[in-house]
Formats: structure tokens, C-alpha cells, sequence
């Protein structure tokens, strides 16, 4: 069955970064895209982007344009999101999804990975 | 301030239908497929309803789905208590080139 394992919960200070993981298994990686979704405490969910695993292309939310990265790794069948220059409000659970394309539905979800930005 | 507006809460006894609407415009709703999120307490959201009135494999058929012009609408028929969860709309934005989301909403199972 498809499964989607993100990496463990991160606090970090304000202006630092953080590398979110997302190892896939039971379909055929480089077949799908990884979107990226985050929930601030008590807040709705926000779309943060996606990239395909087949090449690499990537479609990010216009607010995180610059401070966000996505890649992926083929070979480990892992997504990786990097968010870069930390603010308070990027304390969130962020996780990972199965997606066919940017505008498609996200099938299979991760279990989420809580970053708390912090000093 | 999300684009796709939804009710912020939703409530209905065992058994009862609700429906859940979710509003948007042309450029979201009005050019693209909705697809529907289910999220219980505490844990990821799951995809309930896909291309407006799809339902993935093991999602039960008293859920639906609907969409009109700039609207969309998700319908649960015959009320269970585990129905008790938070409800998130979604669509492409042809204007922000983005997924857009809905706030959410809270259904509670009285």
C-alpha cells in the first residue's frame, strides 16, 4: 500500500532553516508528484507546492516564492522541502501528499512533521 | 482570508443529510475540478472526493459530491458520528497558479 513517512518533529530559532523529509513506498516514485501542505495551530490548510518526481519541475504558492525549496530523490524515493529564513508564523504541521500534477488531487498523505519556530 | 469560502461549522444528528458548500469564482471553481478533504481530529487530512463527485476506493457512497458555475457542494447522507471531522474544499487557481484551499469546515454529529 502506498505510505508516505515524514521525518521527525524540528525547533528551530527565527531566521533559521528547516528540511522537512518524505520517503515514499509502494508505487513507483518517479510516476507521481509530492505536494506540500501546511496547517498552522488551529488553522486551515495551506498549499505550499509541488514537484514532480519524473523530473524534477516544481509549482510554488506565490507567498513562499524564495524561501521555500522542493526536491527529490529518486534513488531513496524521498521529497524533500527546505523553508528557509524561519518566522514565527511558519510554526506549523507541514506534510507531505501523493499527487499526479500541481492541480490534481493529493491521494495519499504523510503523517506530518511539526516545526516550531521559536527563540 | 481564503478565496474558496466555506461555513465555518456544520451540524447534523444520526442519520440526518448535510451538505457543506463551498464557494469560489471563476478563476478557481469556475475553470477547474474541486476536490474534497476530510481531516478527524488530530490526524492528516484524507481525500474524500475527487473531480468534483469522485469517490477514491473505500470512501463510502453516502458521500457526494457536486459542483455548479462557482460553486461546489459536498453531501453526506445517513449521519454517523465518526463523520465528526473537519471538512477542507480545494481547486487550481488559474489566477495564482496555485491550489487553493477552503478555511474548512467543522462538522459536528450532535
Amino acid at each position: 500500500q502506498v505510505q508516505l513517512v515524514q521525518s521527525e518533529a524540528e525547533v528551530k530559532k527565527p531566521g533559521a532553516s528547516v528540511r522537512v523529509s518524505c520517503k515514499a513506498s509502494g508505487y513507483t516514485f518517479s510516476s507521481y508528484g509530492i505536494t506540500w501542505v501546511r496547517q498552522a495551530p488551529g488553522q486551515g490548510l495551506e498549499w505550499m507546492g509541488w514537484i514532480s518526481a519524473y523530473n524534477g519541475n516544481t509549482n510554488y504558492a506565490q507567498k513562499l516564492q524564495g524561501r521555500v525549496t522542493m526536491t527529490t530523490d529518486t534513488s531513496t524515493s524521498t521529497a524533500y522541502m527546505e523553508l528557509r529564513s524561519l518566522r514565527s508564523d511558519d510554526t506549523a504541521v507541514y506534510y507531505c501528499a501523493r499527487g499526479m500534477a500541481a492541480a490534481g488531487m493529493a491521494d495519499s498523505w504523510g503523517q506530518g512533521t511539526l516545526v516550531t519556530v521559536s527563540s | 482570508q481564503s478565496v474558496l469560502t466555506q461555513p465555518p461549522s456544520a451540524s447534523g444528528t444520526p442519520g440526518q443529510r448535510v451538505t457543506i458548500s463551498c464557494s469560489g469564482s471563476s478563476s478557481n471553481i469556475g475553470s477547474n475540478t474541486v476536490n474534497w478533504y476530510q481531516q478527524l481530529p488530530g490526524t492528516a487530512p484524507k481525500l474524500l472526493i475527487y473531480s468534483n463527485n469522485q469517490r477514491p476506493s473505500g470512501v463510502p457512497d453516502r458521500f457526494s459530491g457536486s459542483k455548479s458555475g462557482t460553486s461546489a457542494s459536498l453531501a453526506i447522507s445517513g449521519l454517523q458520528s465518526e463523520d465528526e471531522a473537519d471538512y477542507y474544499c480545494a481547486a487550481w487557481d488559474d489566477s495564482l497558479n496555485g491550489v487553493l484551499f477552503g478555511g474548512g469546515t467543522k462538522l459536528t454529529v450532535l
